[in-house]
């Protein structure tokens, strides 16, 4: 199957500062999502992002397909990002998300 | 506009025990695909239904099977529990097999004891 590599595993940011979270993927893909799990478990769509770049409010993500990287970006970090980032891919003609093991992002005020 | 919905939240069952957890999808999605998330991992594709059938399984035992209603609805069955199969189950929804973004609904917490 196709393999999902999330970095950094942890994140320890201080409030106000920027970050980026990177997912490298193993096989073409015509499906790549962004989530942000809250604490009771919640996946929050942040973004469907097959390739091309996607702002929304103080986070953005860039899918470079072709080198088959995506990128998230949180800017001027709040408490209230903190949580578990995961990167998903759907491999073509799989129509199944493959999730990276994710990235602990934990904002100190 | 509802998103997708999950009951039970919590379900606490026994070693040898049979559960069944359900999903109704986001209004206009006909797709549902269920994930098994173990503590501290991310989610593992179980299987997913379309037109009322099962179109792709993951790597699990026979234990696990589901069912779409025509409502689009759907259900997991877990029979013969073990307790690694303590997990958050999470359903997501879609609309039709192509490469569409997915949603997912809160989840349920199953503990087996």
């Amino acid at each position: 199957g196709i393999q999902v590599e999330q970095s950094p595993p942890d994140l320890i940011l201080q409030e106000g500062a920027n970050s980026t979270l990177r997912c490298n993927f193993s096989d073409s893909v015509n499906n790549l999502q962004w989530f942000h799990q809250n604490p009771w478990g919640q996946l929050i769509n942040l973004f469907y992002i097959p390739s091309g770049t996607k702002q929304n409010g103080r986070l953005s993500a860039t899918t470079v397909a072709t080198e088959r990287y995506s990128l998230l970006y949180i800017s001027s970090s709040q408490t209230t990002d903190s949580g578990v980032y995961f990167c998903a891919v759907e491999k073509i003609n799989d129509y199944k998300l493959s999730f990276g093991a994710g990235t602990t992002v934990t904002v100190r005020a | 506009d509802a998103g997708v919905t999950q009951s039970p939240t919590h379900l606490i069952k026994t070693r040898g025990q049979q559960v069944t957890l359900r999903c109704s999808p986001k209004s206009g999605h006909d797709t549902v695909s269920w994930y098994q998330q173990a503590l501290g991992q991310g989610p593992q594709f179980i299987f997913q239904y379309y037109e009322e059938e099962e179109r792709q399984r993951g790597n699990f035992p026979d234990r696990f099977s589901g069912h779409q209603f025509p409502n689009y609805s759907s259900e997991l069955n877990v029979n013969a529990l073990l307790l690694g199969d303590s997990a958050l189950y999470l359903c997501a929804s879609s609309q039709g097999l192509s490469s569409y973004e997915q949603y997912f609904g809160p989840g349920t917490r199953l503990t087996v004891t």
